[in-house]
């Protein structure tokens, strides 16, 4: 069955340091994969996704993110993080019957 | 991109009354999807709503607690019945399919 695993359920960084938050699937085929942000009491923004190619993409808000099959890992990086970017993080995987599955989430506190 | 709105955007309910929760899309979509995120937690598909058949629900979930509705393809309402403090959560739709789906804003329940 698919899965994704978000090991970090808190992430603590100070503002302008660099970022990575992990998250590992579990699927049978080629993934789809996602990166969402959900900043306190709003929906869910789309950062990022992947599909194939490039195995290293770029999103909004300056994030970016690296598919590595060998790995089973899609690891979310941003090189300077800003104090907005204090929010909660999921992964997701797009499942074979149009669902998508999240990740438990990874919440990110910026120290100033 | 999908633009999404849902009312109402936070409800407080009592104990066992029941609450319909509308989400309207910006343009017709095939696939509508109903997510539940309890306190704390990641999202929870509920179920898959397409227009012109019964919705299909995600093991947990039936059809008498959430009844939901799909009259056409930029309209879906869910119905959150019997309701109970456990059911406080915020309730979200989103649409699309497993290669990306955009969200709504959210309706925050609380039950007391």
């Amino acid at each position: 069955a698919q899965s994704v695993t978000q090991p970090d359920i808190h992430i603590t960084v100070s503002e302008g340091a660099s970022l990575e938050l992990r998250c590992n699937y579990s699927y049978g085929a080629t993934p789809y994969l996602f990166w969402y942000v959900q900043s306190p009491g709003q929906g869910l923004q789309l950062l990022l996704k992947y599909f194939s190619g490039d195995t290293l993409v770029q999103g909004i808000k300056g994030f970016e993110a690296e598919f590595k099959r060998s790995q089973s890992s899609f690891n979310l990086r941003k090189p300077s993080v800003h104090w907005s970017d204090a929010a909660e993080y999921f992964c997701a995987v797009g499942a074979g019957d149009d669902k998508i599955i999240f990740g438990k989430g990874t919440r990110l506190h910026i120290l100033p | 991109s999908a633009v999404i709105s849902q009312k109402p955007s936070r409800d407080i309910c009592q104990r066992g009354t029941s609450l319909t929760i509308q989400c309207q899309v910006d343009s017709q979509v095939t696939m509508m999807f109903w997510y539940r995120q309890q306190p704390g937690q990641s999202l929870t598909l509920i179920a898959t709503a397409n227009q012109g058949s019964e919705a299909t629900y995600e093991s947990g979930f039936v059809i008498d607690k959430f009844p939901i509705s799909r009259p056409n393809l930029t309209f879906s309402t869910l119905t959150v019945s019997n309701m109970s403090p456990e059911d406080s959560s915020i309730y979200l739709c989103s649409v699309g399919a497993r290669d990306t789906q955009y969200f709504g804003p959210g309706t925050r329940l609380t039950v007391l």
